[in-house]
């Protein structure tokens, strides 16, 4: 099984300012088969990030997501009011797995 | 639009079996693998079941293999989730999701809104 660790567990920031999360693969994920989603209190999760760096239909695009292999990161270029959240990341191409998620709160 | 409806869940002794739903309308049902994925209270997020398009095929998580079954009925838009012997720890808010694309490797476009099992 292919075990997602993200960092920081909690993030820390102002609005406007840029968010820098990260997500470690224990074992290389295949075609970059590596997605990202944001999680509000009391709702679904929704898909920002798909095949690393792809924005899903209606991100805007100040989410950008870059890496490959094990080592992948997801980027708020400047943060709103409705970023803060839980992020977590996702790999699709052996089994499916998530990281433990970063929350990213407002400093 | 895309919508997923989650239904069934509830508060379930231990040992028990529950059976939840998921309606889906606003797309062609007939050509999507779908999914379960569980987040249990204040935790991440947990893949519990996969089946194909066709019902054909179907995988599942380690920790429930064996107890739990996944289905769906084509003719009614509706995927199943069949959970016997529950434990404590099958406590959670289960979603049904869609994939982007019909394969296996895709993320999750679409999910519903969740269902709580309690098991206590």
């Amino acid at each position: 099984e292919i075990v997602l660790t993200q960092s920081p567990g909690t993030l820390s920031l102002s609005l406007g300012e840029r968010a820098t999360l990260s997500c470690r693969a224990s074992h290389s994920v295949s075609s970059s088969y590596l997605a990202w989603y944001q999680q509000k209190p009391g709702q679904a999760p929704r898909l920002l990030i798909y095949g690393a760096s792809s924005r899903a239909t209606g991100i805007p695009d100040r989410f950008s997501g870059s890496g490959s292999g094990t080592d992948f990161t997801l980027t708020i270029s400047r943060l709103e009011p409705e970023d803060f959240a839980v992020y977590y990341c996702q790999q699709y191409g052996s089994s499916y797995t998530f990281g433990q998620g970063t929350k990213l709160e407002i400093k | 639009q895309v919508h997923l409806l989650e239904s069934g869940g509830g508060v379930v002794q231990p040992g028990r079996s529950l059976r939840l739903s998921c309606a889906a309308s606003g797309f062609n049902f007939n050509i999507y693998a779908l999914y379960w994925v569980r987040q249990a209270p204040g935790k991440g997020l947990e893949w519990v079941a996969v089946i194909s398009y066709d019902g054909d095929n179907k995988y599942y998580a380690g920790s429930v293999k064996g107890r739990f079954s996944i289905s769906r009925d084509n003719s009614k838009n509706t995927l199943y989730l069949q959970m016997n012997s529950l434990r404590a720890e099958d406590t959670a808010v289960y979603y049904c999701a869609r994939g982007l694309s019909g394969g296996y490797y895709t993320p999750f476009d679409y999910w519903g809104q969740g269902s709580l099992v309690t098991v206590s």
